[in-house]
């Protein structure tokens, strides 16, 4: 099955400083990859997402890259806030044909002041 | 209305007890979908289903027992747990596969078993 590896588990920033998290999958049938936030105690929410024909897609300072040859993916966030704070996840749908989202392990991001 | 509604939002139970956790999307979306989260780990798939019928159990004890009444509403009903049971399970909601297969997360119940 579809398995995700997700570094670093945890990263720690300066606040405006950029964070780039990276995410690999090794099912080269999955086409769907969304970036979730949870922030503690609550629910993880999609941030981006980003589907395999296209290469990056971004909104206002998040980012996300994909390469489908290397399978793998990554989140961009520049010029960091403290409420960036959270535990990161990268996600992959494995089949074309399956409702499975499949989780990375998280990051967790601190931003400081 | 973009939201998934889970209740309760906290429970307590014993190791002979029976509960149900309950789950109501209205956004049309027919794929549902139980997850369990242990603290710092990811959400972990326990059940998937589309259409109101089961289409994923991943090997889930029968301690666990999903149901789906209609396209709206999702439940797991739960008995003789254990107490590695207690965790956050969440419950999220999508459009089965087509133009938009986002997942919507409800907030969560926190389940402690004593």
């Amino acid at each position: 099955g579809e398995n995700v590896e997700q570094h670093p588990s945890t990263l720690s920033v300066q606040e405006g400083d950029s964070a780039v998290i990276k995410c690999t999958y090794s099912d080269s049938a999955s086409n769907y990859f969304p970036w979730y936030k949870q922030e503690l105690g609550k629910r993880p929410q999609l941030i981006i997402d980003i589907r395999s024909n296209v290469g990056e897609k971004k909104d206002q300072r998040i980012a996300v890259t994909l390469n489908k040859t290397a399978k793998h993916f990554s989140l961009h966030i520049t010029e960091t806030q403290p409420e960036d704070s959270a535990v990161y996840f990268c996600a992959a749908f494995p089949h074309l044909w399956a409702d499975k989202l499949i989780f990375g392990t998280g990051t967790r991001l601190q931003v400081f002041p | 209305d973009t939201e998934v509604t889970q209740t309760p939002k906290h429970l307590v139970m014993g190791m002979t007890n029976k509960k149900s956790l309950k789950c109501e999307q209205h956004m049309g979306h027919r794929a549902m979908y139980w997850y369990k989260q242990k603290a710092k780990k990811p959400p972990e798939l326990m059940f998937v289903y589309s259409y109101e019928k089961l289409s994923i159990n991943e090997s889930v004890p029968s301690r666990f027992s999903p149901e789906c009444p209609n396209s709206s509403l999702l439940n797991l009903h739960l008995h003789a747990l254990q107490p590695e049971d207690s965790a956050l399970y969440l419950c999220a909601s999508s459009q089965v596969r087509g133009s938009s297969t986002e997942a919507f997360f409800g907030q969560g119940t926190r389940l402690t078993v004593v």
